[in-house]
């Protein structure tokens, strides 16, 4: 399976920063899906994830801007985390896991520069 | 929620020699952790989970113990190609990861 992230990499200041996570060579079903990212010069920081039946589950630092879908047709993962600021300036990814444990398989990230 | 000192930030080391690194939670996890090779423009690799647990295919010079708040990550004969961050990542409870450890050659 490979995961590929896409979207803007210029967000605006209070704006909304909007991603897709692309799945190949497999299906949504029977996994979790996770988003991460990782502020220069900082480790990663879990963002969410959902199941295939739907269910999500949020950072709680996170959880009031955040919302994470599914596109089930189109085989995508959708991001989305509004009212950004600079301290939103990350790298981007998105990851699978079978269990609520250990990621299997990751997306090779994308930047996302929260600027005016 | 727990959060996971790491340390050193990074190391110097020859071939050959056991690299030891050290990860702290905050507050217990029990054996909730896993351990993740990542290389310059590939993805993290799972090395260890459940603290101890050798993921399928992983060189056995890696090992992991620990349990509760103190977990170590060895890398006994250090090769060429162990050379890379090293980070742990806790999920007994949400999931928080570690800053990384830098392997580097001396």
């Amino acid at each position: 399976v490979q995961l590929q992230e896409s979207g803007p990499g210029l967000v605006k200041p209070s704006e909304t920063l909007s991603l897709t996570c692309t799945v190949s060579g497999g299906s949504l079903n029977d996994y979790y899906w996770s988003w991460l990212r990782q502020p220069p010069g900082q480790g990663l920081e879990w963002i969410g994830h959902i199941f295939s039946t739907g269910n999500t589950k949020y950072n709680p630092s996170l959880k009031d801007r955040v919302t994470i879908s599914l596109d089930t047709s189109g085989n995508q993962i959708s991001l989305k985390l509004t009212s950004v600021t600079a301290a939103d300036t990350a790298i981007y990814s998105c990851a699978r896991h079978p269990t609520l444990r250990t990621i299997d398989s990751w997306g090779q990230g994308t930047l996302v520069t929260v600027s005016s | 929620d727990i959060q996971m000192t790491q340390s050193p930030s990074s190391l110097s080391a020859s071939i050959g020699e056991r690299v030891t690194i050290t990860c702290r939670a905050s507050h217990g996890i029990s054996s909730w952790l896993a351990w993740y090779q990542w290389k310059p423009g590939k993805p993290p690799k799972l090395l260890i989970y459940k603290s101890s647990i050798l993921e399928s295919g992983v060189p056995s010079r890696f090992s992991g113990s620990g349990s509760g708040t103190e977990f170590t990550l060895t890398i006994d004969n250090l090769q060429p190609d162990d050379l890379a961050t090293y980070f742990c990542h806790q999920y007994n409870d949400y999931w928080t990861f570690g800053q990384g450890t830098k392997v580097e050659l001396k």
